[in-house]
């Protein structure tokens, strides 16, 4: 079945790079998503990626593909204390265009 | 700032009540998404309109229904509400046709006692 993994917390520390990890497992999903959720807030699209790229980056985000592991990174550089969040990836699973399937997202804590 | 606007932004019901939340769509977008999140969870799709009319539908029961109006706004009714159904219900737009980005409103949390 359709199924989106992530690791549950990552803690770093201000200035230095972030890296969070997701594993997939619809082959056929065509775009993979990064989205931002702040306290008591909706979710943010960070950013996305065509499943025939390998890399997409975008400012201090860098995005990693490995379709044939199935496997997604998001790198937030120089990450900054307003970068705490919980970061969700998702993938679309050839369904229809709305139908994203999320992983339980990544608590992201930044200290300074 | 997403342009995609839900109403209301908190709302207390008991159990057996029913509910209607609402949404306006970013403008130009044609399609739109309801998803429920539960505490400590990711988003799960509930189902998607396209011109007014269901156009996908995830694991959700019959008493999960909606409405998509001539102005791309739409609502999300539940009936005969359960203490389960207490999440943030989150409405995401989308222009069927482009690249296939979702922008989401900020929630309607949702409290069933």
């Amino acid at each position: 079945g359709e199924d989106v993994e992530q690791s549950l917390f990552l803690s770093v520390r201000e200035g230095d790079s972030s890296v969070i990890n997701c594993t997939y497992t619809d082959s056929s999903s065509t775009y993979l998503y990064w989205y931002k959720q702040e306290p008591g807030a909706g979710l943010q699209l960070l950013t996305y990626i065509f499943s025939n790229m390998d890399m997409k980056q975008d400012q201090r985000l860098t995005v990693l593909l490995n379709k044939k592991d199935k496997h997604l990174s998001l790198r937030i550089a120089d990450t900054q204390t307003g970068d705490s969040a919980i970061y969700f990836c998702a993938e679309n699973g050839g369904g229809s265009q709305g139908n994203l399937i999320f992983g339980k997202g990544t608590k992201l804590s930044v200290k300074p | 700032e997403t342009g995609v606007t839900q109403s209301p932004t908190h709302l207390i019901k008991t159990r057996g009540q029913q509910v209607t939340l609402r949404c306006s769509s970013q403008s130009g977008h044609n399609t739109v998404s309801w998803y429920q999140q539960a505490l400590g969870q990711g988003p799960q799709f509930i189902f998607q309109y396209y011109r007014e009319e269901e156009n996908g539908r995830g694991n959700f029961p019959p008493r999960f229904s909606g409405l998509q109006f001539p102005n791309y706004s739409s609502e999300l009714n539940v009936n005969a509400l359960e203490l389960d159904d207490s999440a943030l219900y989150l409405c995401a737009s989308s222009f069927t046709g482009t690249d296939e980005k979702l922008f989401f409103g900020s929630g309607t949390q949702l409290s069933v006692l």
